[in-house]
């Protein structure tokens, strides 16, 4: 069975510092990637997506960045962090519609 | 623009109590439509996919269907741990593999003992 990994699932970072974010999905090949940030009281707003390695789409423009170094591992960054990025940050998969969603990771900037 | 509305926002229950979440769209051609739940600090666990208007999906005391315009999740008789935030996204027919989804900002479910 297919299985999503997310991590860490909890980071306390100061603005100016760089992020890292990791997740690997197992038990598929090819699938597609996403990045989604969700507020509180606000729906999955959807930041980045991959349909394959090394290809890389933007939904909205902003202080991050996603690269797709290998077919089942999709990394969220950013060079210097903001406060406005603090959030919950979901990675999620998908095959033929349904997305599935890693555990998530809680980012708080201060 | 793909829009998911959802109500309430937030619905109390006591334990027994049946109830119905709504979830409004509008989209441009529907290719699907979805019902995650969310237990807090977890990501969506997918509950359901719906694909045309009529269609009607069940799983334990949970029910989802669809028209053309809202779709409903019935709760029959729910229990404390139904309680959870439950979202819905709509998926249209567009070029492209992405396959994105438009989530609604869902509806935080709360069921007393």
């Amino acid at each position: 069975s297919q299985t999503i990994h997310q991590w860490p699932a909890t980071l306390v970072q100061p603005v100016g510092s760089p992020l890292s974010l990791e997740c690997t999905v197992e038990g598929t090949s090819n699938p597609n990637l996403y990045w989604y940030r969700q507020a509180a009281g606000r729906g999955l707003q959807l930041l980045f997506y991959s349909v394959g390695i090394g290809q890389i789409s933007s939904e909205v423009p902003q202080n991050l960045s996603a690269s797709r170094p290998q077919d089942r591992q999709f990394i969220l960054s950013s060079k210097k962090l903001l406060l406005s990025d603090s959030g919950f940050y979901l990675c999620a998969w998908s095959s033929i519609g349904e997305l599935f969603f890693g555990e998530g990771s809680r980012l708080t900037v201060l | 623009e793909d829009q998911v509305t959802q109500s309430p926002e937030a619905l109390r229950l006591q334990e027994g109590e049946s109830s119905s979440l709504n979830c409004s769209y509008t989209v441009s051609g529907l290719r699907g439509l979805f019902w995650y739940r969310q237990d807090p600090g977890k990501g969506p666990e997918f509950l359901f996919t719906l694909y045309s208007a009529g269609e009607e999906k069940e799983k334990e005391r949970l029910k989802a269907t669809l028209t053309k315009k809202e779709s409903f999740l019935h709760i029959t008789a729910p229990k404390p741990e139904d309680s959870a935030t439950y979202l819905c996204a709509v998926q249209a027919w567009r070029a492209g593999s992405a396959r994105q989804l438009t989530f609604g900002s869902g509806t935080q479910l709360t069921v007393l003992p």
